[in-house]
Order: structure tokens, then sequence, then C-alpha cells
């Protein structure tokens, strides 16, 4: 069965500093991957998400994500983190095999900022 | 740009009550879904729909029924409101077919006394 681990429930990093958080995922083939990002109030909005080919895929807002299928995993960085980062982040996969568009999300991230 | 909307932001219901929320989304999408999102459990999945009249359960569809009788809008529907069923409910939609990203409404924040 397909699952998703984001093993950080919550990080707090520095404005200016870089970040990176973690999803791992379990798939018996190639999965597609997305991460979403969900500010306080609002709803989820896509930040960026990987199919095939190149395994670093850049995204919105200055993200990038990087798929490593030996560790099963596909984490999201970002280089120099602002205060408006602050956010709860997702990261999802889906089957190919499923014409529904169906996804399995992690169970989120909070980033917390500090000035 | 896709839209999705939700018919309320906030709602309070008592125990008991029938509820029903909203969802409509304006880009022709065959896929729709009712998450639960909870702190700690991430987003899980009620029901979703993959066309008119279908549905499927998704993971946690007990205490919750849905319809779908229009391609734009997607009903979920508490048929009694209990206490546990507090949460933020976000709908989303997508294309047909594998891959596709899913779009997502602002969510509405249900409190049940």
């Amino acid at each position: 069965a397909q699952s998703v681990t984001q093993p950080d429930i919550h990080i707090t990093v520095s404005e200016g500093a870089s970040l990176e958080l973690r999803c791992n995922y379990s798939y018996g083939a190639t999965p597609y991957l997305f991460w979403y990002v969900q500010s306080p109030g609002q709803g989820l909005q896509l930040l960026l998400k990987y199919f095939s080919g190149d395994t670093l895929v850049q995204g919105i807002k200055g993200f990038e994500a990087e798929f490593k299928r030996s560790q099963s995993s596909f984490n999201l960085r970002k280089p120099s983190v602002h205060w408006s980062d602050a956010a709860e982040y997702f990261c999802a996969v889906g089957a190919w095999s499923s014409n529904t568009g169906k996804l399995i999300f992690g169970q989120g991230t909070t980033l917390q900022v500090k000035p | 740009d896709v839209k999705v909307t939700q018919s309320s932001r906030y709602l309070v219901k008592r125990t008991g009550e029938k509820v029903f929320l909203e969802c409509v989304q304006d880009m022709d999408h065959e896929n729709m879904f009712w998450y639960r999102q909870d702190p700690g459990l991430g987003l899980r999945l009620i029901y979703f729909s993959y066309d008119v009249k279908m549905k499927e359960k998704g993971d946690i569809p007990e205490g919750y029924s849905v319809s779908r009788e229009k391609k734009e809008r997607f009903s979920l529907i508490l048929e009694s409101a209990s206490t546990n069923q507090t949460s933020m409910y976000l709908c989303a939609s997508t294309l047909g077919g594998a891959g596709n990203e899913q779009y997502f409404g602002p969510g509405t924040r249900l409190t049940v006394t």
C-alpha cells in the first residue's frame, strides 16, 4: 500500500537560513510526487511536482525538491527562508495506475521562522 | 485560474443536526474530493467522486455521505453531527487520469457543540 511519512512534525529555522523538509514514501513503482503549502487559514497551494525525468524539480517561491529513488525520498529545500514561508507543508504521492487522481498525503510539517 | 469554492469558511452546528458542506469548481474537472484535516493527522480522504452520481469511500467515510448531482458541485453531508466531527474540511478537484495536481478550496472550519 502507498504511504507517505514526513518525519518532522515541527521545524523552526531562522530567517535567511536554509531549509530542508523531509518526505519518505512507500510505493511499488515510480510514483508521482507533490509538495503543497498551506498558509494559516488557507487551502493548499501546489509548490512543485515530480512526474519523471530530471530528479531535481523547481517550484514556486524559490523552492526545489529532489527525487531519490534509492532512498524513496522527495525532500523539499530552500536556500534562504523568508518570514512569509511560515506555514504547513504537505508531501503527497499518487499512483500512475489510478485514473481517479487520488493522492496520499503525509502528516504535514509546520514551519516556524524566527526573525 | 482554477477556482474551488466552499460555501462557508466557518460553521457552528449543534450535536445531532444535519450539516451540508458545499463545494463548487469552475474548471470542468471530473474528480472531486472531500478531506478532513486534523492536527498531526494530515489530510484524510472521506469520499471522492469521479463522475456525476459516482462516488467512492475514502479512508474515513463513517458518519458522512456525499452527493454529486452536477459535475461542478460536490456536497458533503453529516447526517447527524457529532462533536468528534469538529474539524477543518477541505474540498479538492482534479482532471481525470493520473498525474494531475489537485486544486483545493479554502476550507470550512466546522465546530459541533
